[in-house]
């Protein structure tokens, strides 16, 4: 049973445009969700977190929404370049400690056209 | 940077024989992870370590694989025998800090005939 779904396998925008990626879980334990990036042939890449005292966090080109009542997130990359182009793991954990399990989804694959 | 070190970055072998891999975790970083990735899905956690103590190995099939870190810095997980749906990338993570952000190593791509 998924308790991480990325329902989309694949994503293909426009350099310059926004890249929207979704993910959804089912445990409502799930307090804390991280983004990761990977590159084929390397490890995967953290990139943005977001707490669920939260609802939006920011760190330049990328953005994390977070709808608790809904259980879905988010990832915006705004503008997408073609080298944001990779596959994308939503990621959630059921504490915030340092210790505690990552349940992945199956990935998106972005790709940025020029 | 502090990376996460691991190897060997690809081994292929035949099924029957014994594998290893090796992973040296972000200086100070106390919590190790070992995961497996199969094409097309997301990593799955196979074991983790708090310093040297094992925190959770249920997903870990133990009749073939076992994982140490001796003394709580590196870390090996090994296979034997080798089966053919072994074939994965093995992935290991570290942990150091207030919130779960999981740093990953390149990875080790496994390959049974």
């Amino acid at each position: 049973d998924q308790q991480v779904k990325q329902n989309s396998p694949s994503l293909s925008v426009q350099e310059g445009r926004i890249s929207i990626l979704n993910c959804d879980y089912t445990n409502s334990m799930f307090d804390y969700f991280l983004w990761y990036k990977k590159y084929p042939a390397e490890g995967p890449t953290f990139l943005i977190s977001i707490s669920s005292i939260k609802d939006k966090n920011e760190d330049g080109r990328f953005t994390v929404f977070l709808n608790k009542s809904a259980k879905h997130l988010s990832l915006h990359i705004v503008p997408s370049q073609p080298g944001d182009s990779a596959v994308y793991f939503c990621a959630a954990s059921a504490q915030t400690g340092a210790n505690s399990k990552l349940t992945f989804g199956k990935g998106i694959t972005l790709s940025v056209r020029p | 940077e502090a990376e996460v070190a691991q190897s060997p970055r690809y081994k292929i072998t035949e099924k029957s024989q014994a594998v290893a891999f090796w992973c040296d975790p972000i200086s100070g970083h106390a919590t190790l992870y070992w995961y497996r990735q199969i094409l097309g899905q997301g990593p799955e956690l196979l074991v983790q370590f708090q310093d040297e103590s094992v925190v959770d190995d249920s997903q870990l099939p133990k009749d073939r694989f076992s994982a140490e870190r001796l003394k709580g810095v590196d870390s090996t997980l090994k296979i034997q025998p080798a089966e053919l749906g072994d074939s994965a990338m093995y992935l290991c993570a570290s942990s150091g800090g207030r919130y779960n952000e999981q740093f990953f190593g390149p990875g080790t791509r496994l390959t049974v005939l």
